[in-house]
């Protein structure tokens, strides 16, 4: 069975500090594994996805096999990171993405 | 490119109402799902069309019918509302190669914020 656990589903942190949402995931194969994040009033949207290896908006998330877990980082939070994030899985030959309950990221000034 | 669009924005029904959400979308994806947002609960798949003419269940179906009316559109019907389906409701599409989702990105629409009362 395919399963997305953010174990988190609220995470305040102080401008500046660094931000490490948890997702961790249970799948037999090879995932793709994704984060996507949702703005206050605005439409979910890709953040990265593992197979780019890319920092979007200094975020960064490393596929970790042997933890099964795609930890979503970033060193220095910014107030307009504030968003919920879904950490997201497809399985080998799926059709849908599996999705995770969700974190709610505040962040204070 | 308007990507995914939902109607109507939001809706407040009765308990025992039907109503019918529309989505569409227009970059010729051969997927669409709909999913439903709740506190808690995260993102949860209702019905999913992997391709025009083919509708499968997800995790939450029940209450729920759905109809790919062609490539571009597919809406979601209450049929007889309940309270429990208070909830924001998104649309998403993306594109499937060979009937597989491949790495494209999944496009979601604005959502649709229901209350039943």
């Amino acid at each position: 069975a395919q399963r997305v656990t953010q174990p988190e589903k609220l995470l305040s942190v102080f401008k500046g500090a660094p931000v490490e949402l948890k997702c961790n995931y249970s799948y037999s194969g090879s995932p793709e594994l994704f984060w996507y994040v949702q703005y206050s009033r605005q439409r979910l949207q890709l953040l990265l996805r593992h197979i780019s290896r890319e920092s979007i908006k200094g975020f960064t998330a490393d596929l970790n096999k042997g933890e099964t877990s795609f930890h979503l980082k970033k060193p220095f939070a910014q107030e307009e990171d504030s968003a919920m994030y879904y950490c997201a899985l497809l399985g080998q030959g799926a059709q849908k993405l599996v999705f995770g309950q969700g974190t709610r990221l505040t962040i204070n000034p | 490119n308007a990507g995914v669009t939902q109607t109507p924005k939001f809706q407040v029904l009765k308990t025992g109402q039907s109503m019918t959400l529309q989505c569409a979308q227009d970059m010729n994806h051969n997927s669409m799902y709909w999913y439903r947002q709740d506190p808690g609960m995260g993102l949860r798949l209702i019905y999913y069309s992997a391709s025009e003419g083919t509708t499968d269940k997800g995790e939450v179906p029940n209450g729920y019918n759905v109809s790919r009316l062609n490539k571009r559109e597919f809406s979601l019907r209450l049929e007889s509302a309940a309270p429990s389906q208070t909830s924001v409701y998104f649309c998403a599409s993306r594109h499937l190669l060979d009937g597989r989702a491949v790495s494209y990105e999944q496009y979601f629409g604005p959502g649709t914020r229901l209350t039943v009362t």
